[in-house]
């Protein structure tokens, strides 16, 4: 079965700090997508980046980049030069072919900048 | 370009009444999924539609219900709600059925059950 794992429920930053957010996945299916979303507390979902299983380099975009270590089947998102806008729910997601391509959700990680 | 829109943004209704959501992917995409995120937890998958087939799923009763129309939207139907029924309905919308295709999501329905 495929699982999404975010151990941390909250985190704290200082602005202008860079931040991680945890990530662990299992699944067996060799094709998957690995996916961030923001929901700030407005309730949007809000698609932030995404990396696949056979992509040879971590994906960037704008401040967000992916640190996928595939072995480890970890996919942490880093945030650089946090700032008080990113404050908000993430959550990290998983598709694949043997979940019918239905997003896989882990329980999200609260974050919170500090000025 | 439009992004998803779902309607009505805000509903409250009684227990056993029925509910009817409504979604309209963003023009071009074929593939809609449904989900339910109660308060304090990631979403749940409840349904997705490709090309107006049932393509999944997820673990809801039968009183919940989907289809998808030749245009591409969908509606989300719950019968006989329950108090437990209270949460924000996601909608989301992809160009296909592909593991590396993003969802985008509207801004939901938050349904609530008195």
């Amino acid at each position: 079965a495929q699982k999404i794992t975010q151990t941390q429920p909250g985190m704290f930053v200082q602005e202008k700090e860079a931040v991680t957010l945890d990530c662990t996945y299992d699944t067996s299916d060799p094709s998957y997508g690995l996916f961030w979303y923001k929901q700030p507390s407005s309730g949007e979902m809000i698609f932030l980046i995404y990396q696949g299983s056979y992509d040879q380099q971590n994906a960037t975009e704008g401040r967000y980049s992916l640190n996928f270590q595939k072995a480890r089947k970890s996919a942490n998102l880093v945030i650089s030069a946090s700032q008080l806008g990113d404050s908000a729910m993430y959550f990290c997601a998983m598709s694949a072919m043997d979940s019918n391509y239905q997003l896989i959700w882990g329980a999200g990680t609260k974050l919170i900048i500090k000025p | 370009d439009a992004g998803v829109t779902q309607s009505p943004t805000h509903l409250i209704k009684t227990r056993g009444q029925q509910v009817t959501l409504r979604c309209s992917p963003i023009s071009g995409h074929k593939s809609v999924s449904w989900y339910q995120q109660v308060l304090g937890q990631g979403p749940q998958f409840i349904f997705q539609y490709y090309e107006k087939e049932e393509r999944g799923r997820g673990n809801f009763p039968d009183r919940f219900s989907a289809r998808q129309f030749p245009n591409y939207s969908s509606e989300l139907n719950v019968n006989a709600l329950l108090l437990g029924d209270s949460a924000l309905y996601l909608c989301a919308s992809s160009r296909d059925q592909m593991f590396h295709q993003p969802q985008h999501f509207g801004d939901g329905t938050r349904l609530s059950i008195l």
